[in-house]
């Protein structure tokens, strides 16, 4: 069964750092979102992207974060100078349509750890 | 806006029991319903979903109901078993019309222990 999947597992860098996350949506997929969960606390959507364009994004989702599909498989989140409180689950999902009734389908999630 | 009210846990079973899980939402229009898991250490699962009043989604034992006049969409299972311990999201996609840009919103989360 397709998977999305997403690497690294666990990233650890220091305050002020860039860290890119990456992900391979499944392949017939169009539509891309990252979200991300605060540990203990809800999951919440960041940004949705489609054509190449991003289609929505949350007040969470700032100059600091860009989204990136560099080649046709990839799909990227950079943090250009990551805070404390970026620290968190980022978990990448795809669905093949945007409709409201389509899956979205998650990857297993990159562990962020900012020091 | 729209959002997602679950009940807090955890919520510990006993094995075989019978689990609710209760969810009701706030939406604008006909949204999308959906119930995610997460097993320690994993990412997010779709475990079933229903797209419109009335409609019943179900997987692995697991059931919904989408009630519109209740705005509900509460989680059910007839017997629970030990690998069911997980967390539970309800979340839902406001209902704008085709071709939009969709995200999901998610309750808090519920944590399921089943014990032996």
């Amino acid at each position: 069964e397709p998977e999305v999947t997403q690497t690294p597992s666990h990233q650890v860098t220091q305050m002020g750092q860039e860290v890119i996350l990456r992900c391979v949506p499944i392949s017939n997929h169009l539509y891309f979102y990252w979200y991300r969960q605060i540990l203990g606390q809800k999951v919440e959507f960041l940004v949705s992207f489609y054509n190449n364009e991003i289609s929505e994004k949350s007040e969470i989702f700032d100059d600091q974060f860009s989204v990136e599909r560099p080649d046709g498989s990839n799909f990227t989140l950079k943090i250009r100078s990551t805070k404390l409180e970026d620290s968190a689950m980022y978990f990448c999902a795809s669905s093949s349509s945007g409709q409201s009734t389509d899956t979205q389908y998650f990857g297993p999630g990159t562990r962020l750890t900012v020091l | 806006g729209d959002s997602v009210t679950q009940m807090e846990g955890p919520v510990t079973l006993s094995e075989e029991a019978f689990l609710t899980i209760n969810c009701t939402y706030t939406a604008t229009g006909y949204p999308s319903l959906f119930w995610y898991v997460q097993y320690p250490g994993e990412g997010l699962q779709l475990l079933l979903k229903a797209t419109k009043a009335d409609d019943k989604g179900s997987n692995k034992g697991f059931e919904a109901t989408y009630r519109k006049e209740t705005t509900s969409f509460h989680l059910e299972k007839g017997s629970v078993q030990v690998s069911d311990s997980a967390v539970y999201f309800c979340a839902l996609i406001p209902g704008r019309g085709s071709g939009g840009y969709n995200k999901l919103i998610f309750g808090a989360g519920t944590r399921l222990a089943v014990h032996p």
